[in-house]
């Protein structure tokens, strides 16, 4: 298993700015993701952070709104950039420990709320 | 990747079994079948996966049946606290990722 902290827990941003949300994991992890999930809704996929090269990006999603950093095994930053009110939403990382990638888990969320 | 296909919505009381199927018609014989629980304001939480048959463990059981065209997530005795929308994934042994689809939002009353 792994215990994964999200920063900040919450936060109320001004549109046309940006926020970066940290994911830091206790133990070094094979993969990390970052999820969106809108109110009452499923998770969407934004990307697979990659350590040491560019993160791999889900169709709908681009580097230049979601920047993702992964410097080292446990720890990445996703970045929601010139924000509108649609990117309100709860930002989720997850991992994985092992090599199975339908084994994940995932921090606690962050909330944007974009006014 | 298999569709899947799961009720929106489920009620039940405490102390009741609580069975949640999931069709996965067109599964592939490399598929795996995986299920999440999210509480609320939480993140998912991986509960329980299995190829075939019967696995069960501190939390669940999950019935496959042989054609493994659905599959059953089984609560025993569930509680208030098993109030959470459950998910039911394929996924395909050596895929780099996992797609989540509606789930199920259950709702234990006392």
């Amino acid at each position: 298993s792994a215990v994964i902290s999200q920063k900040p827990s919450r936060d109320i941003c001004q549109r046309g700015t940006s926020l970066t949300i940290q994911c830091q994991v206790d133990s070094q992890v094979t993969m990390m993701f970052w999820y969106r999930q809108q109110p009452g809704q499923s998770l969407t996929l934004i990307a697979t952070a990659n350590q040491g090269s560019e993160a791999t990006y889900e169709s709908g999603f681009v580097i230049d709104k979601f920047p993702i950093s992964r410097p080292n095994l446990t720890f990445s930053t996703l970045t929601v950039s010139n924000m509108s009110p649609e990117d309100s939403s709860i930002y989720l990382c997850s991992v994985t420990t092992s090599g199975r990638v339908n084994e994940q888990y995932f921090g606690p969320g962050t909330r944007l709320t974009v006014t | 990747l298999a569709k899947t296909t799961q009720p929106i919505s489920m009620d039940s009381y405490e102390g009741q079994e609580v069975n949640i199927t999931c069709s996965h018609n067109n599964i592939a014989t490399n598929d795996y079948i995986t299920w999440y629980q999210q509480f609320p304001s939480q993140g998912p939480r991986f509960i329980i996966q299995g190829y075939k048959t019967k696995v069960t463990n501190e939390v669940a059981s999950l019935f496959i049946p042989a054609d493994r065209k659905s599959s059953t997530l089984s609560l025993p005795r569930v509680s208030l606290s098993d109030t959470a929308v459950y998910y039911c994934l394929v996924w395909r042994r050596g895929a780099s990722k996992i797609i989540f689809g509606s789930g199920t939002r259950l709702s234990i009353r006392p």
